[in-house]
């Protein structure tokens, strides 16, 4: 079975604060992606990887930042949090070279901005 | 890039009744179609999938069709359980692997 963890399920941080998201995977997947999601808005896609040390901007990139460094770990940084940036977090991941790979989800994080 | 509509945002079903969410998107590229479930606290987790070249798609209570020429696929619950309470996204996907989702259906099944 697919695993995709993260870090952390609950977090409340303060406005202005660095804050780090973290995503572990353990299946070996090259797509790892970062999502957002809010009541009646669904899932927005934040950033998203193909490779390590490759990122791409998602639908909704402004405030965050993203870092992968190792092909399993997929990081979302807040450089300075903010209000309207308290949210479920989501961090997924699929197999790359097939169009119909099916995308497995981490837990979530809800982060909380005071 | 591809925007998915998802309809209608709320349905309320009795139970053992049949149960219908509709989903369009933009992007005529796009070539494969999940459906999430996600109950309450959980994550988001595949029910079921369909692919471009297929028409629909069943499994079990589960239902999946597809109209390439009029960009819209539907999900179809029949025989609803309460276990079926829950939300559910549409998404596509591009020939990349990037999932664009619907903004969610909060199916209600009551007794």
């Amino acid at each position: 079975d697919v695993k995709v963890t993260q870090s952390s399920r609950y977090l409340v941080k303060r406005t202005g604060e660095k804050v780090f998201l973290e995503c572990v995977q353990d299946m070996d997947h090259e797509n790892m992606f970062w999502y957002r999601q809010d009541p009646g808005l669904g899932l927005r896609l934040i950033y998203f990887s193909y490779d390590v040390k490759m990122k791409e901007k998602g639908d909704i990139p402004e405030g965050y930042s993203v870092s992968r460094e190792k092909k399993e770990r997929f990081s979302l940084i807040l450089e300075s949090a903010s209000t309207n940036q308290t949210s479920m977090y989501l961090c997924a991941s699929s197999l790359m070279g097939t169009v119909d790979e099916k995308l497995f989800f981490g837990s979530g994080t809800q982060l909380s901005v005071l | 890039g591809e925007n998915v509509e998802q309809h209608p945002s709320t349905l309320s079903v009795q139970e053992g009744d049949s149960a219908v969410i509709k989903c369009t998107y933009s992007d005529s590229a796009s070539n494969y179609f999940p459906w999430y479930k996600q109950e309450l606290g959980k994550r988001p987790q595949l029910i079921i999938d369909i692919r471009s070249n297929v028409g629909e798609k069943k499994d079990q209570r589960i239902a999946v069709t597809l109209n390439k020429t009029a960009k819209h696929f539907s999900l179809h619950i029949t025989e609803t359980q309460p276990e079926d309470s829950a939300v559910y996204f549409c998404a596509a996907t591009d020939s990349w692997g990037k999932f664009q989702f619907g903004a969610g259906t909060q199916v209600v099944v009551t007794p």
